[in-house]
């Protein structure tokens, strides 16, 4: 059975910085590419970054750029999103989620991990 | 970059009904197009692509349709395990952006 976990989220200060991991598993992950969606408490998904199969090609969106930068390890079938200078605004959770095809269209979802911002 | 609208924002429609649901593309997009379901308190699930392809699973009175800058999501009959918050996103070209959402409920 096909999954995605993501691991790594909790409580920050304002300034400070954590590392989502996103492990997958049932399917060749080094084949897909990937990608981080997030969404505020009581908001709608906000899509934050993504990244190739093979890791060259990465892509963010405005509110992230310079603070944040996705990665993935095919060796070990995870994906990773460093955050850096968290903001208020940041407090989400964060889901991973694979490229199903060619496009930019996800089909396979994680269950989420909360990541909070606050002093 | 282009920007992604929906409406109406929320609806509340009885069971049986038809219900349309409106995203607007500030540019044309042509047919890269994503609907998703989110029902309370879980992961979002793909219901198209394409503007119109429905996902294996997916009851068949979900449809879409458009292409360009405007598109809908028809349910056809609404029923009870219909309630969520629906999105469209769009994939032509990073940023791949998601709609505001429409809130859909039983009357």
């Amino acid at each position: 059975e096909v999954h995605l976990v993501e691991s790594g989220g909790g409580l920050v200060q304002p300034g400070g910085s954590l590392r989502l991991s996103c492990a997958a598993s049932g399917f060749t992950f080094r084949s897909y590419a990937m990608t981080w969606v997030r969404q505020a408490p009581g908001k709608g998904l906000e899509w934050v970054s993504a990244i190739s199969d093979s890791g060259g090609s990465t892509y963010y969106a405005d509110s992230v750029k310079g603070r944040f930068t996705i990665s993935r390890d095919n060796s070990k079938n995870t994906m990773y999103l460093q955050m850096n200078s968290l903001r208020a605004e940041d407090t989400a959770v964060y889901y991973c989620a694979n490229r199903a095809t060619q496009n930019w269209y996800f089909d396979l979802w994680g269950r989420g991990m909360l990541v909070i911002v606050s002093s | 970059d282009i920007q992604m609208t929906q409406s109406p924002s929320s609806l509340s429609a009885s069971v049986g009904d038809r219900v349309t649901i409106t995203c607007r593309a500030s540019q044309g997009i042509s047919n890269y197009l994503a609907w998703y379901q989110q029902k309370p308190g879980k992961v979002p699930k793909l219901l198209i692509s394409a503007a119109s392809t429905l996902q294996s699973g997916v009851p068949s009175r979900f449809s879409g349709s458009g292409s360009g800058t405007d598109f809908t999501l028809t349910i056809s009959s609404l029923q009870p395990e219909d309630v969520a918050t629906y999105y469209c996103q769009k994939y032509k070209g990073a940023p791949f952006t998601f709609g505001p959402g429409t809130k859909v409920d039983i009357k």
